[in-house]
């Protein structure tokens, strides 16, 4: 099946401190997502991507949609310790809007 | 608007014991999803329905997994025997047509022991 590589897999950094990751995949995606989960919750969306090149912000997240159509990336400015959390990509092909997600980067904040 | 209910919150059976877990997706979200979380992995989709139908079941393990969606609102998930790789999180989601309204819901965790 469709594999996503997301890295790192792991990423611990001091609060107020940019934090980047990114995801690949060898296939075309043509919406490109970026979920958060918390401990004992369910994913939460934070970013939706819906076109090739697309930058798109949310607060102190930014995402891209690569211009391949076969990578996206998650920057977040100035981290806080609620950002702490697992970072999930997922990537969407075809049209009954089926998922294929990467394993996560789990990210610490030391306040 | 209420979000996507799931029960059990936890789940603890022995192997070979049979098991099920139901969803209640956001009223009128027409399309209803579960996935299998298993430790350390992103969700991973098991069973797609719109409405009461199946769209995409190509990942459920057919022999021990069944799912269905009556009326077109709740669903519930099956697994039976249960087998002790079957230990994840599984979780519902739903949307409307359009991808940006996909919700999950906080999961059913299942150990197998």
């Amino acid at each position: 099946g469709q594999q996503l590589n997301q890295s790192p897999q792991s990423m611990f950094i001091q609060e107020g401190e940019d934090v980047s990751m990114n995801c690949t995949s060898s296939s075309i995606f043509n919406t490109w997502l970026w979920y958060k989960q918390d401990p004992g919750e369910g994913p939460v969306l934070l970013i939706a991507l819906y076109k090739a090149g697309e930058l798109t912000s949310n607060g102190r997240l930014t995402a891209q949609f690569g211009i391949t159509r076969k990578d996206s990336f998650l920057n977040i400015s100035a981290s806080i310790p609620s950002d702490v959390g697992i970072y999930f990509c997922a990537g969407q092909r075809g049209s009954n809007y089926k998922l294929t997600f990467g394993k996560g980067t789990l990210l610490t904040v030391n306040p | 608007e209420a979000g996507v209910a799931q029960s059990p919150r936890y789940k603890i059976i022995e192997k070979r014991q049979s098991v099920a877990f139901w969803c209640n997706p956001i009223s009128g979200h027409a399309t209803l999803y579960w996935y299998q979380q298993i430790l350390g992995q992103g969700p991973k989709l098991l069973i797609q329905f719109q409405n009461n139908g199946v769209v995409d079941d190509s990942q459920l393990p057919k022999d021990r997994f069944s799912a269905e969606r009556l009326k077109g609102v709740d669903s519930t998930l099956k697994i039976q025997p249960a087998k002790l790789e079957d230990s994840a999180v599984y979780l519902c989601a739903s949307s409307l047509e359009t991808l940006y309204g996909y919700t999950f819901g906080s999961g059913t965790r299942l150990t197998v022991v």
